[in-house]
């Protein structure tokens, strides 16, 4: 079965730098959430959109922002990127809006130098 | 603010036992409720939900319940297996907001 896809996989940038990461929900799936997971911490939600509107906002940074685009897919834009911003950025998708089970994709690994 | 924890960080028990792994909630609000379970390097894995309007629900042995009056969550595994060894993250949900627990670490030993 189609799983979430995300890319890259790895990611290294420098202090002060743009990056972008990418998500594919599971085809027919209309809400992608993302999260942001630091070394042996709980993942801690960012952002939801649900049919290509913004649904929900978590502790996502100023400098971070994110979309859904008419193909459904997502995309986190991180901008000034920050040491602390180094982590595991995990989108999940589900279908049928809030209160149903998310699938999680294998997660970016963005290391900031 | 919102939060939702765990009792214990981690939890070791023999394979064949059963499990229990508790966390706390906070936010009245949430009606919805799921465990997770993530391995080294994986990404979050569903296990088991629960609505609100709910106080157990059971899957394939595993058993969620539910207790708004003391806002409690517990996940129980049935015969515990070396391959249930992971992360196990509870989950609140209010809306489209997710929020995790710290997670519980289960350790089974052969």
């Amino acid at each position: 079965a189609a799983g979430v896809i995300q890319s890259p996989r790895h990611l290294i940038k420098e202090k002060r730098e743009t990056a972008t990461l990418k998500c594919y929900p599971i085809p027919r799936h209309d809400t992608v959430y993302w999260y942001q997971q630091g070394p042996g911490q709980d993942p801690q939600f960012l952002i939801s959109f649900y049919e290509k509107m913004q649904s929900d906002k978590g502790s996502i940074p100023d400098r971070f922002s994110a979309q859904q685009f008419s193909d459904y897919h997502s995309e986190l834009n991180m901008s000034s990127l920050e040491l602390g911003d180094s982590a595991l950025y995990f989108c999940a998708s589900s279908l049928g809006g809030r209160g149903r089970e998310q699938f999680f994709g294998p997660g970016t690994r963005l290391t900031v130098l | 603010g919102e939060s939702v924890g765990l009792h214990l960080p981690t939890l070791s028990v023999q394979e064949g036992d059963n499990s229990i792994i508790n966390c706390a909630y906070s936010n009245s609000a949430s009606d919805y409720f799921i465990w997770y379970k993530q391995e080294s390097g994986k990404g979050p894995q569903f296990i088991i939900d629960i609505r609100s309007n709910m106080d157990k629900r059971q899957g394939q042995r595993v058993t969620v319940l539910l207790n708004k009056t003391v806002k409690h969550l517990s996940l129980q595994i049935a015969a515990t297996q070396p391959g249930d060894s992971a992360v196990y993250f509870c989950a609140e949900s209010a809306g489209f907001k997710t929020i995790f627990g710290a997670g519980t670490r289960l350790f089974v030993k052969a």
